[in-house]
């Protein structure tokens, strides 16, 4: 069964450090998903992929965070620096022609990054 | 603004017992409700998704309803391996919610043998 591979699994590092997410989506599918899980809540959404074009990014710190998704395939998560509150599950999740088509989200396993 | 709010926040049922997780959701123009299953430390699995008030999907032990203005989620004869936090989510055709998922909090199932 096709998923949605992340890596690494967990990050410890400490703030003011950078910090990098790797997400392969599910094979075919255009919309890529980066969410972020704190710890008893539901996951929010950083940004948005439509192939390789930023659809939406409006939740996506970007002073300090920045998303990429060169060849329209994977894509990488940065944090520079991270702080305390960055502490998180980073959630990417893929569909094969995005919400709006109707389609679901496949999550990946998740990056559970720790800020000391 | 659009939201997704879940109750109970946790519930602990005995194995067999039946009962039902509610998800009630405020969107402008619903244009699907989706339920994910969450293990501890792992991403969400999806579960159903429901598109219009009066639909039904089952899965084994798992049943989702949805009306104008809230979805349960029904688990019959729930065994321990169901334990898990269920989380409602919906994504709307205006605003915040168009193209994007907004999720509740979840509840945090326990099913105790």
């Amino acid at each position: 069964e096709a998923e949605v591979a992340q890596s690494p699994r967990y990050k410890i590092t400490e703030k003011s450090q950078a910090v990098a997410f790797w997400c392969d989506p599910i094979s075919g599918h255009a919309t890529l998903y980066w969410y972020r899980q704190i710890l008893g809540q539901g996951p929010e959404l950083l940004v948005q992929f439509q192939d390789e074009s930023v659809v939406d990014d409006s939740q996506l710190p970007k002073d300090r965070f920045s998303a990429e998704r060169l060849k329209g395939v994977d894509s990488t998560l940065k944090i520079q620096p991270a702080e305390l509150g960055d502490s998180a599950m980073y959630l990417c999740a893929s569909s094969l022609g995005g919400l709006a088509l109707g389609g679901e989200l496949f999550f990946g396993e998740g990056s559970r990054l720790t800020v000391l | 603004e659009d939201q997704v709010t879940q109750s109970p926040e946790a519930l602990r049922l005995q194995e067999g017992e039946s009962s039902s997780l509610n998800c009630s959701y405020t969107v402008s123009g619903l244009r699907g409700l989706f339920w994910y299953r969450q293990d501890p430390g792992k991403g969400p699995e999806f579960l159903f998704t429901l598109y219009s008030a009066g639909e039904e999907k089952e899965k084994e032990r798992l049943k989702a309803t949805l009306t104008k203005k809230e979805s349960f989620l029904h688990i019959t004869a729930p065994k321990p391996e169901d334990s898990a936090t269920y989380l409602c989510a919906v994504t709307g055709n205006y605003g915040g919610s168009q193209g994007n998922l907004i999720f509740g909090k979840g509840t945090k199932l326990s099913v105790k043998p």
